[in-house]
């Protein structure tokens, strides 16, 4: 199985901010089949990347990806308010699919 | 408006039995693949199952294998999970959701349905 670990846990940023999440696996995710998920209080997840670093439909492109292998970022220009919530990053290269614990990125 | 939307959730004792439901709309949903994700409370997120598109193949998390049951309904765009044998640690929110296989991730989810088991 892989493990994905996400840093920081959290991280606290002010709007206008830039946030750098990082997502690393325990062994290569195949294909770069890693994707990234946005989930407010309340709410199921929204898928933001997909493929490492391809936008979702209608994902503003504040938001961007990178990474292949075994390390992963997201990484969100000027924070916008609606920004704030849990980040996931989650991989489908190798079964069983996994997630990441999260990165709660909050106002600072 | 595509969408989906689960059903079913309930409370229930250690060792009960339930079903859950998810119907699509808005898309043609005999094409996609398919997939339970639950949520403990306050937790992270732990994919559940899968099915392909005909209903052919199911996959299973060791956590829930030989206890949940996956299947679909093409005809009535719904999806559905079995659920027996339940124990505490299955307590959480279940959302269903589409799965590509273009793009290989789950690019639409449901709001999700709270599943209790607890005595």
């Amino acid at each position: 199985e892989i493990v994905l670990t996400q840093s920081p846990g959290t991280l606290s940023l002010s709007p206008g901010e830039r946030a750098t999440l990082s997502c690393r696996a325990s062994q290569t995710v195949g294909n770069s089949f890693l994707a990234w998920y946005q989930q407010k209080p309340g709410q199921a997840p929204r898928l933001l990347i997909y493929g490492a670093s391809t936008r979702a439909t209608g994902i503003p492109d504040r938001f961007s990806g990178s990474g292949s292998g075994t390390d992963f970022t997201l990484t969100i220009n000027r924070l916008e308010p609606e920004d704030f919530a849990v980040y996931y990053c989650q991989q489908c290269g190798s079964s069983p699919w996994t997630f990441g614990q999260g990165t709660k990125v909050g106002i600072k | 408006e595509v969408q989906l939307v689960e059903s079913g959730g309930d409370l229930v004792q250690p060792g009960g039995s339930l079903g859950l439901s998810c119907a699509g709309s808005g898309f043609t949903f005999s094409s996609y693949a398919m997939s339970w994700v639950r949520q403990a409370p306050g937790k992270g997120l732990e994919w559940v199952s899968s099915i392909t598109g005909s209903g052919a193949i199911t996959y299973y998390a060791d956590s829930v294998k030989g206890r949940f049951t996956s299947s679909r309904d093409n005809s009535k765009n719904r999806l559905y999970l079995q659920m027996n044998s339940l124990r505490a640690e299955d307590t959480a929110i279940y959302y269903c959701a589409r799965f590509p296989t273009s793009i290989h991730t789950f690019d639409l989810w449901g709001q999700g349905t709270m599943v209790t088991v607890s005595s």
